[in-house]
């Protein structure tokens, strides 16, 4: 698959557990994103990577930890999340964070559940 | 930061008739008006996008009109078909690339 790739597609997690969303971008981006989306409410943004440095945190609750080893990969770290984290998370890509006019390309979505 | 909303929350047309979603904004700055889709289970797309120095564009069937003055932006779509029903979310950035999503428009058209 080229684009932007998100694993896993589904995940279904306990309150007590911790697991990691990846993405991954073929596109040769310097800008990546985390979003969530929920039911019936707007994509809210999470994270902005630019160039691996973390640029935006809108006021993301610390049980989401981000983290960017380099330009093509992003990760979203999971712990002790509650049921209303239940969402869709989508990761994106730019080809630069200081263009206003770049496309975001985004990832499949990884659907999670916690329980 | 940027405020966005848009109107109508859904949209219910019949297969070659018009649709028409308006979205308003706050930040006089902005700059850069872009629709995305996303039809059921698949990831948003752009699929057309306005820099504030027109006040409109076209691509086949869909268009975007720009009113800097009133701070809002519309897509047109004609002649619509069953694959043109998904969600449509305006999304003007607050600065730098930071999109500021709309609550979106569920499209429907029937047959």
């Amino acid at each position: 698959e080229t684009g932007v790739t998100q694993t896993p597609r589904h995940l279904v997690m306990g309150m007590t557990n911790k697991k990691s969303l990846k993405c991954e971008q073929h596109l040769g981006h310097n800008a990546m994103y985390w979003y969530k989306q929920s039911a019936k409410k707007p994509l809210e943004l999470m994270f902005v990577y630019n160039f691996k440095e973390q640029t935006e945190n809108n006021s993301v609750p610390s049980r989401f930890s981000p983290e960017c080893p380099n330009s093509s990969h992003l990760f979203l770290h999971l712990h002790t999340l509650q049921p209303e984290d239940s969402a869709l998370y989508l990761c994106a890509s730019s080809q630069e964070w200081e263009n206003s006019y770049n496309e975001q390309f985004f990832g499949p979505g990884t659907r999670l559940t916690v329980l | 930061g940027e405020n966005v909303e848009q109107h109508p929350s859904t949209l219910s047309v019949q297969e070659g008739d018009s649709a028409v979603i308006k979205c308003t904004y706050s930040d006089s700055a902005s700059n850069y008006f872009p629709w995305y889709k996303q039809e059921l289970g698949k990831r948003p797309q752009l699929i057309i996008d306005i820099r504030s120095n027109v006040g409109e564009k076209k691509d086949q069937r869909i268009a975007v009109t720009l009113n800097k003055t009133a701070k809002h932006f519309s897509l047109h779509i004609t002649e619509t078909q069953p694959e043109d029903s998904a969600v449509y979310f305006c999304a003007p950035p607050g600065g730098g690339n930071k999109l500021t999503f709309g609550t979106g428009t569920q499209l429907k058209v029937e047959l």
